[in-house]
């Protein structure tokens, strides 16, 4: 079963605004991560959040995590096309040091 | 090498045969896992190895599926007998995982992408 549910499961927006994705799940985490992935093959890492911080920054990318909600968001500034991607977000809830994947974001950006 | 490598990256097969994919992780690695993805769906956790056992086999669909890991580097996924619902991409990810570390980030292959017709 999926620990994390992504939401909204597509989103097409114009190239320049920002996109925002946002991910639940239902167990404490030791940490989330966000993943990309291009035309249905591996995944890449964006970025880690770890469970006692609440906001991170890398480059475009904005991660914000509040475990009371369960919840986790990912904003994208000023897209661009090729940021078009599935994105997915996965928990570490530590003990076998298994990561959990949601179902994934569809991103499409439009030139 | 340099990152983890699966092949074939693409196999067609019959239904009822047999078929091995293998995964070289990124050296070092001790955590590897395979993963199943439908068309356009998420990600389906099948096994995890940490070294050479398997310490979480609960995502294999059936006794069709098997998969070992040999001196803590290469895998290898089985599946027998192959059907047509077998069908999708296998990705193998391998991660510097540590107990407790907390920092389980995981590297990913390009996949497997098997059709059984």
């Amino acid at each position: 079963s999926q620990q994390g549910e992504e939401d909204p499961q597509a989103l097409s927006i114009q190239e320049g605004e920002n996109a925002t994705m946002n991910c639940s799940y239902k167990t404490s985490i030791n940490n989330l991560q966000w993943y990309r992935q291009n035309s249905g093959r591996g995944l890449v890492h964006l970025i880690l959040i770890r469970s006692n911080e609440r906001e991170k920054h890398s480059g475009r990318l904005r991660v914000t995590l509040d475990t009371s909600k369960k919840s986790s968001s990912l904003l994208i500034t000023a897209s661009r096309a090729a940021d078009t991607a599935s994105y997915f977000c996965a928990t570490d809830s530590g003990g076998y040091q298994k990561v959990t994947f949601g179902t994934g974001t569809k991103l499409q950006v439009i030139p | 090498g340099a990152g983890v490598s699966q092949s074939p990256s693409n196999k067609v097969t019959e239904k009822g045969k047999d078929v091995e994919l293998r995964c070289d992780p990124i050296s070092g690695h001790t955590a590897l896992y395979w993963y199943r993805q439908s068309l356009g769906q998420g990600l389906e956790f099948l096994i995890y190895f940490q070294g050479n056992s398997a310490p979480d086999k609960s995502g294999l669909p059936s006794d069709r599926f098997s998969a070992e890991r040999t001196g803590g580097s290469v895998s290898t996924l089985t599946i027998q007998r192959t059907q047509q619902e077998d069908s999708a991409v296998y990705l193998c990810a391998s991660s510097l995982a540590g107990r407790g570390m907390g920092l389980n980030i995981q590297y990913f292959g390009a996949g497997t992408r098997l059709s059984v017709l």
